[in-house]
């Protein structure tokens, strides 16, 4: 059966660090897939997207990577802040080029 | 410019009754999602426009659940004869087109006594 997996505990790193979010899919060959960030109460908040044929992506303090072969993505934060404490969901493309399916998110609580 | 905006925020309704949901997405985006948020889940599809057509509804979990953007911008849920089981977020969102990021409203908090 088709999975999205994400660190399904809560992750608590202290300000200045880098946190490393997973995303790990079985059965689905994704053309691209998202991040996103979720604030209580809030709509998704899009980040990142990294297509197939990328390995890497940056925008400021965030990394994306994207391993085919491994069927994982990792989300990186470096400097983190507590302003960065928030729900980060990874969104994996799953059918046609338009469809995405979101995992259940990872919590992160940046701690001063 | 603005973003998504969902309408109306909370609803609070009855069993069996029937209720509408808005979306107004972002001007100029064709393509419009809409998606189903439980607590401490991710959001569900629902289903995918482009333009006017209903591009892929395979995410509807049945037969009560409609949804239909008659001029390619202004979208509405429509849910009949409500569950207790139907109490969500609904989120809208829309995007330039298909693989492109998506921007999500807040959502519309639906609440089945």
């Amino acid at each position: 059966s088709q999975k999205i997996e994400q660190n399904s505990e809560a992750l608590n790193i202290q300000e200045g660090k880098t946190a490393t979010l997973t995303c790990n899919y079985t059965n689905y060959s994704p053309a691209y897939l998202q991040w996103y960030r979720q604030d209580p109460g809030r709509g998704p908040v899009f980040l990142l997207l990294i297509r197939e044929n990328e390995k890497e992506k940056r925008k400021e303090r965030l990394k994306v990577t994207f391993d085919t072969t491994l069927k994982q993505s990792l989300f990186h934060i470096t400097a983190s802040q507590p302003a960065d404490s928030a729900t980060y969901l990874c969104a994996v493309n799953s059918g046609g080029y338009q469809k995405v399916t979101f995992g259940t998110g990872t919590k992160l609580q940046v701690i001063p | 410019g603005a973003g998504v905006s969902q309408t109306p925020s909370n609803k609070v309704t009855e069993k069996g009754k029937y209720v509408e949901l808005r979306c107004d997405p972002i001007s100029g985006h064709t393509a419009l999602y809409w998606y189903r948020q439980s607590l401490g889940q991710g959001p569900e599809f629902l289903i995918y426009f482009q333009g006017t057509g209903a591009a892929d509804d395979s995410g509807l979990p049945n037969d009560r659940f409609f949804a239909v953007r008659p001029e390619g911008s202004v979208s509405t849920l429509k849910i009949q004869r409500t569950e207790r089981g139907d109490s969500a977020v609904y989120l809208c969102a829309s995007s330039q087109g298909p693989s492109e990021p998506q921007h999500f409203g807040d959502g519309t908090r639906l609440s089945i006594l």
